[in-house]
C-alpha cells in the first residue's frame, strides 16, 4: 500500500543552522509529492510541490526516485520556520493524498 | 473571499449522539475532502467528492457519512458518535484534484465522551 514516512516527529535546530526534514514514500510508480506546512494558529497550506521545482521561503525539495525520498531543505533556518510540516503523496489517477505523520520543527533563537 | 470555512469550530458529544459538520467553499472548486487528524498519525482521508452529487470513500470511512448536494458545501455526518471519533476534522477543496493545491479549512475539534 502507498505509504509516506516522516521519521522525525520532532526536530529542533538553531536559527541560522541548516535544516532538513526527511520524507520517504513507498510507491513504485510516478507519485506526486508535496510539502504542506501548518504555522501556529494558521491553516494547513501548500509550501511546495516536486513538479514545480521551485524554492519557497528558502525551502527546496528534490524528488529522489532511487531512494524514494523527498526531503525538505533550507540552508539557514529562521525562527518563523517553526511549524508542523507534512509530506503527502498522491498517485496519478487516485483521488487521494496520503500524508505522513508530520514533523514538528522548532527553530531555537 | 472566505476560502474554506468549517462549522462548528468545537463540539463536545456524548457517545451515541449524532452531529453534522459543515464545510463550505466559495472558490467554485469541484473537489472536496474530509480528513481527520490524530496525534502521531498525520491526516487521514475520510471521504471525498469529485463534484456536486458525488461522494467516495477514503482511507477511514467507517462511522461517517457525507453528502454533496450543493457544489459549495460538503457535509460530514456522524450518526452515532464513538470516543474513537475524537479528533480534529479538516475539510479541504481543490480546483484540480489531488494534483493541485488543496485549500484547507481551519478545522473542527470534536470530543466524544
Amino acid at each position: 500500500a502507498q505509504r509516506v514516512t516522516q521519521p522525525e516527529k520532532l526536530l529542533s535546530v538553531f536559527k541560522g543552522a541548516p535544516v532538513e526534514l526527511k520524507c520517504n514514500y513507498s510507491y513504485s510508480g510516478s507519485p506526486e509529492l508535496f510539502w504542506y506546512v501548518q504555522y501556529s494558529r494558521q491553516r494547513l497550506q501548500l509550501l511546495l510541490r516536486h513538479i514545480s521545482r521551485e524554492s519557497i521561503k528558502g525551502f527546496t525539495a528534490d524528488l529522489n526516485k532511487g531512494e524514494t525520498s523527498f526531503h525538505l531543505k533550507k540552508p539557514f533556518a529562521q525562527e518563523e520556520d517553526s511549524a508542523m510540516y507534512y509530506c503527502p503523496c498522491s498517485i496519478q489517477g487516485a483521488q487521494k493524498l496520503v500524508f505522513g505523520q508530520g514533523t514538528r520543527l522548532t527553530i531555537n533563537p | 473571499n472566505a476560502g474554506v470555512t468549517q462549522t462548528p469550530k468545537f463540539r463536545v458529544l456524548k457517545t451515541g449522539q449524532s452531529m453534522t459538520l459543515l464545510c463550505a467553499q466559495d472558490m467554485n472548486h469541484e473537489y472536496m475532502y474530509w480528513y481527520r487528524q490524530d496525534p502521531g498519525m498525520g491526516l487521514r482521508l475520510i471521504h471525498y467528492s469529485v463534484g456536486e452529487g458525488t461522494t467516495a470513500k477514503g482511507e477511514v470511512p467507517d462511522g461517517y457519512n457525507v453528502s454533496r448536494l450543493k457544489k459549495q458545501n460538503f457535509l460530514l455526518g456522524l450518526e452515532s458518535a464513538a470516543p474513537s471519533q475524537t479528533s480534529v476534522y479538516f475539510c479541504a477543496s481543490s480546483y484540480s484534484g489531488v494534483q493541485g493545491t488543496q485549500y484547507f479549512g481551519p478545522g473542527t475539534r470534536l470530543l466524544v465522551l
